[in-house]
């Protein structure tokens, strides 16, 4: 049974580029969330896709947008890429919205990096 | 503003011995708590959690602990084994939808 799939693994993109991430969900899941995480951070929540909508968004710019596929995958694009955007992006899925006990399945992220 | 802390970046144990990790958090309206456990090169994963009714939940070698008054949440790992070794994060929630997580201490387990 396969866990959340990322790809790419790692990324390098220019100031002012635009970038895609790609998320699988876990078999069964339906939901997807985003997450940043920067160097010594913990992660920050950046939205959440339930039935191909944005449900919750965290406290990121319009430059972060995404999208879900009704086979449960989902995209996050990042537009005019800062420095500040360096981090390894966390895609983490759920059966449902609200994951009180269980939690999340994190997949191993997306190491982006701008230059 | 960080409203889930983990003041303490590391932390040495010996193997065999008791862990202990803590995390406090500021908003009052958290109603689930989380630990996660991550290696390097690998997403977190899920270990243990706790809801707002209860002040303890244990799970073999884990039990977390809550005191709500004092907003402090701690996780206790005994005995420590070296694959224990990793940076655990807790996580807090409202209804289990978007969670704030702490920044995370890393454990180290001396054999």
């Amino acid at each position: 049974d396969a866990g959340v799939t990322q790809s790419p693994t790692h990324l390098i993109k220019t100031r002012g580029q635009q970038v895609t991430l790609r998320c699988s969900p876990k078999s069964g899941h339906d939901t997807v969330s985003w997450y940043q995480q920067a160097l010594g951070q913990g992660p920050q929540f950046i939205f959440q896709y339930y039935e191909e909508e944005e449900r919750q968004r965290g406290n990121f710019p319009d430059r972060f947008s995404g999208h879900q596929f009704p086979n449960y995958s989902s995209e996050l694009n990042v537009n005019a890429l800062l420095l500040g955007d360096s981090a390894l992006y966390l895609c983490a899925s759920s059966s449902g919205r609200f994951q009180g006990a269980g939690g999340y399945t994190f997949g191993s992220g997306t190491r982006l990096t701008v230059v | 503003d960080q409203q889930v802390k983990q003041n303490s970046p590391s932390l040495s144990v010996q193997e065999g011995r008791i862990s202990i990790l803590n995390c406090d958090y500021t908003n009052s309206m958290f109603d689930y708590f989380l630990w996660y456990k991550k290696y390097p090169a690998e997403g977190p994963t899920f270990l243990i959690s706790i809801s707002s009714i209860k002040d303890k939940n244990e799970d073999g070698r884990f039990t977390v602990f809550l005191n709500k008054s004092a907003k402090h949440l701690s996780l206790h790992i005994v005995p420590s084994q070296p694959g224990d070794s990793a940076v655990y994060f807790c996580a807090a929630s409202v209804t289990g939808n978007q969670f704030y997580f702490g920044t995370g201490t890393s454990l180290t387990v001396i054999p």
